[in-house]
């Protein structure tokens, strides 16, 4: 079983419509990140989250630690916000070991106009 | 701040050949790390580092070596340029674990 898990897997919008992704995962952590990957392009940190919620312009991300399940939401969806977003964990078992991240298998965007 | 630069952006070798891949950050960071991105696979670490001088393997280290001699540069040295090396290469570093993490544009290797 992976200790990590996003869904969905591929997601298609209208402009302008609220996106929800979310990532479940089963081990004990010192941080959840929220990546975002545009095709053929860089990797960038959306979030990171120990606890609670953050906001970013249209971008939410929530965190519920006891429940071990985080959510991104887009809210009013534009075409550029089609990327790969990905969920990815720092282990509290890997809190000595660097930034060794553990990843989901991402969540496919695609905005329409 | 240029934050995480890599170099090169895309390369093409010829099997057996050797090369290194340039990161280097002007943030400071304590952790930085070398993970490789395959089509089905996603990201995988190759190596990491929590300081100058210090280095460990990470899930796929084989074929692959790292140095730490500064705080700001991290290469990754291909040996011995392997088909199977072909991929997506990402440095990223960090304050410390736990930290946002910054990666860099991502290298492009392609061996034939």
């Amino acid at each position: 079983k992976n200790e990590v898990e996003q869904s969905p897997q591929n997601l298609t919008a209208q402009e302008g419509e609220f996106i929800t992704i979310n990532c479940s995962y089963s081990v004990g952590i010192s941080a959840l990140h929220w990546l975002q990957q545009h095709p053929g392009g860089g990797i960038v940190s959306l979030f990171m989250l120990s606890s609670g919620k953050k906001k970013h312009g249209r971008l939410i991300a929530t965190i519920n630690i006891q429940e071990k399940h985080s959510s991104l939401h887009i809210t009013a969806s534009h075409p550029r916000d089609s990327a790969v977003y990905i969920c990815a964990l720092t282990l509290r078992s890997h809190k000595a070991a660097g930034n060794k991240l553990t990843f989901g298998g991402g969540t496919r965007v695609l905005v329409k106009p | 701040n240029a934050g995480v630069t890599q170099t090169p952006k895309f390369q093409v070798l010829k099997t057996g050949q050797s090369m290194t891949l340039q990161c280097a950050q002007d943030m400071n960071h304590e952790y930085m790390s070398w993970y490789r991105q395959d089509p089905g696979m996603g990201l995988r670490l190759i190596h990491y580092s929590v300081g100058a001088g210090i280095t460990d393997q990470g899930e796929v280290p084989n074929g692959y070596n790292v140095s730490r001699s500064t705080t700001e540069d991290f290469p990754l040295r291909l040996l011995s340029a392997a088909p199977s090396q072909t991929s997506v290469y990402f440095c990223a570093s960090s304050w410390t674990s736990g930290n946002t993490i910054y990666f860099g544009e991502g290298s492009w290797l392609t061996v034939v």
